[in-house]
């Protein structure tokens, strides 16, 4: 149960784009199409905003978008916001009903 | 709405219960989960109980010391931890399971999370 790998930080300038990797192995990212994504703004509650590798629950801005190839999961976060200011984590099944997130990754906008 | 407690400082080799109460949905239709994130770190999966209470599935971290349960008639959750050591100093926060009646891991609401500080 090793974390996935996710940069730590990213920044963007309002209105760009910017693309958040999820790298895992065959067991977790690579073998499920169960890869999650949450925003998390320090001292609140996390927020779904992907599942199932590309999907967009309920509410959540089209602006985001999630994708994968093999074993690397990837949000792109599009027309950047001040809003976007906030902490983005992965999680994936790993089987045997566990999961496992990534270290998360400080998104900054310019 | 989900909200932890009985979070505090406890020293190492001793034990705790956290504790969330959960309203606004049908908490006995639903898996739940504890996600743990120690300061300046990821979160981490703590382990699940099945919306009936009859399965449980826990992160290696924690096996065998920590204990999920759950009391349907009172939408609570729990999580009793046995012989705590200081890298199990975190937040912990409680997290619904999407899935009807099923584990999904997508955690569609959290609690604000309850610090636990495991020192002597």
């Amino acid at each position: 149960q090793s974390a996935l790998t996710q940069p730590a930080s990213m920044s963007g300038s309002p209105g760009q784009s910017i693309t958040i990797s999820c790298t895992g192995t065959r067991s977790d990212v690579g073998g499920w199409h169960l890869v999650s994504w949450y925003e998390h703004h320090p001292g609140k509650a996390p927020k779904l905003i992907i599942c199932k590798d590309t999907q967009r629950p309920s509410g959540v801005s089209d602006r985001f978008s999630g994708s994968k190839s093999g074993n690397t999961a990837s949000l792109t976060i599009s027309g950047l916001q001040a809003e976007d200011e906030a902490d983005y984590y992965c999680c994936s099944y790993a089987g045997g009903s566990t999961w496992v997130f990534g270290g998360g990754t400080k998104v900054t906008v310019l | 709405q989900l909200v932890e407690s009985g979070g505090g400082v406890v020293q190492p080799g001793r034990s705790l219960r956290v504790s969330c109460a959960a309203s606004g949905f049908i908490f006995s239709n639903y898996a739940v989960h504890w996600v743990r994130q120690a300061p300046g770190k990821g979160p981490e999966w703590v382990a699940i109980i099945s919306y009936d209470g009859r399965h449980e599935s826990y992160a290696d971290s924690v096996r065998g010391r920590f204990t999920i349960s759950r009391d349907n008639a009172n939408n609570t959750l729990y999580l009793h931890m046995n012989s705590l050591r200081p890298d199990d100093t975190a937040v912990y926060y409680c997290a619904k399971d999407a899935g009807f009646e099923a584990a999904t891991g997508e955690f569609d609401y959290w609690g604000q999370g309850t610090l636990v500080t495991v020192s002597s």
